[in-house]
């Protein structure tokens, strides 16, 4: 299994631009979500999924847009990319917390490193 | 609301010292409480966890112990390694099953 997969892992993008962050998985998990991790702030989620078809908003949802076709797949978008953006995004997915039970863990991906100029 | 305090780093300690991270919580209900940890340019790796009070977690002479009584969630080590040099995050699975709060993040310092 290649785990939590996110591509790419660096970029940067000037003021207005749009992009999108690649997230995969391959254990069949139901939840996904991402996070960015900014200096002194830890981790705070930005939107998640609880299967395919379903997305939510996490903490910190302004400026990006997800989107959940399959099991597989949860890509980030960023409409008009704008320099407090700038920041490293983490994908994690783990099996479904509500029939998994108390006995979850988030596995995640290695990080995008995106720098908005 | 649910959320995650943890003490602020970086924490510098020689080799083979005795190692503390506090971490408390706010939630509502009965939440699942984890460490991860991170290791320079990678991602969040699961170091342990505990589902319900007086639970201790363990892994690689780390532990911790949910206690409900003081909300807390405090990660130990006996005697650190430079190894163990890494950002580590507490962490929470809400009540309701659908969303992970993390710490701010300890990053850890250890010189041979």
């Amino acid at each position: 299994n290649a785990g939590v997969t996110q591509t790419p892992k660096f970029q940067v993008l000037k003021t207005g631009q749009s992009m999108t962050l690649q997230c995969a998985q391959d254990m069949n998990h139901e939840y996904m979500s991402w996070y960015r991790q900014d200096p002194g702030m830890g981790l705070r989620l930005i939107h998640y999924s609880v299967g395919a078809g379903i997305t939510d908003q996490g903490e910190v949802p302004n400026g990006y847009n997800v989107s959940r076709s399959t099991t597989e797949d949860f890509p980030l978008r960023l409409l008009s990319a704008a320099p407090s953006q700038t920041s490293v995004y983490f994908c994690a997915s783990s099996p479904n917390p509500r029939t998994h039970g108390f006995y979850n863990e988030q596995f995640f991906g290695p990080g995008t490193r995106l720098t908005v100029l | 609301g649910n959320s995650v305090t943890q003490m602020e780093g970086p924490v510098t300690l020689s080799e083979e010292a005795f190692l503390t991270i506090n971490c408390t919580y706010t939630a509502t209900g009965y939440p699942s409480l984890f460490w991860y940890v991170q290791y320079p340019g990678e991602g969040l790796q699961l170091l342990l966890k505990a589902t319900k009070a007086d639970d201790k977690g363990s892994n690689k002479g780390f532990e911790a112990t949910y206690r409900k009584e003081t909300t807390s969630f405090h990660l130990e080590k006996g005697s650190v390694q430079v190894s163990d040099s890494a950002v580590y995050f507490c962490a929470l699975l809400s009540n309701n099953f659908n969303k992970f709060y993390f710490g701010s993040g300890t990053k850890l310092n250890v010189k041979p």
